[in-house]
């Protein structure tokens, strides 16, 4: 069954730093999401993408956030100056034809720890 | 912007009895709704979905129901298993938003 790949499965940072998680979607998805699911709570929604551009985005989404697809396979998340309570488990997504219309494949989650 | 409320936030039941999960949401314009069942330190799993326009669907033990005009929808496991023991959330998704929002999600233990 072809999986969402998302590196690397756990990542440590100094406060201010900046991260890049990445994710291989499965390769003829066209669209790609990125939530976060802080320990014990719900998933939440950050992103959504498509066709090169944001489709949507959250108000977690701020300008701290980034994503790109810098080539045909991998999405990134770039959190550009982390704060403490970016800590959580960042899922990245990906779907053959947008949210409401198949639901998603996630990937095994990066899970990042401010410190 | 819509709304998922998921109760309850825990539940435990018998090996061999039913669970029921509820959900309500706000927007009536949402019209998909999956399941995710998420085991410790794994991902979430779609394991079931219903549209607006299916008032029921059953999969094996597993069926959700919804009721658009008051905005409910429900995950009914029948005959349980210890493999049933996860994290499930309700989620929703409405035409032209291109995103999922989820309830906070039922801890359900099954007990031997």
């Amino acid at each position: 069954e072809p999986e969402v790949t998302q590196t690397p499965s756990h990542q440590v940072t100094q406060m201010g730093q900046e991260v890049i998680l990445r994710c291989v979607p499965i390769s003829n998805h066209l669209y790609f999401y990125w939530y976060r699911q802080i320990l014990g709570q719900k998933v939440e929604f950050l992103v959504s993408f498509y066709n090169n551009e944001i489709s949507e985005k959250s108000e977690i989404f701020d300008d701290q956030f980034s994503v790109e697809r810098p080539d045909g396979s991998n999405f990134t998340l770039k959190i550009r100056s982390t704060k403490l309570e970016d800590s959580a488990m960042y899922f990245c997504a990906s779907s053959a034809g947008g949210a409401g219309l198949r639901g998603y494949t996630f990937g095994s989650g990066t899970r990042l720890t401010v410190v | 912007g819509e709304n998922v409320e998921q109760h309850p936030s825990t539940l435990s039941v018998q090996e061999g009895d039913s669970a029921v999960i509820k959900c309500t949401y706000s927007d009536s314009a949402s019209n998909y709704f999956p399941w995710y069942k998420q085991e410790l330190g794994k991902r979430p799993q779609l394991i079931i979905d219903i549209r607006s326009n299916v008032g029921e669907k059953k999969d094996q033990r597993i069926a959700v129901t919804l009721n658009k005009t008051a905005k409910h929808f429900s995950l009914h496991i029948t005959e349980t298993q210890p493999e049933d023991s996860a994290v499930y959330f309700c989620a929703a998704s409405k035409r032209g938003d291109d995103k999922i929002i989820f309830g906070k999600g039922t801890r359900l233990h099954i007990l031997p």
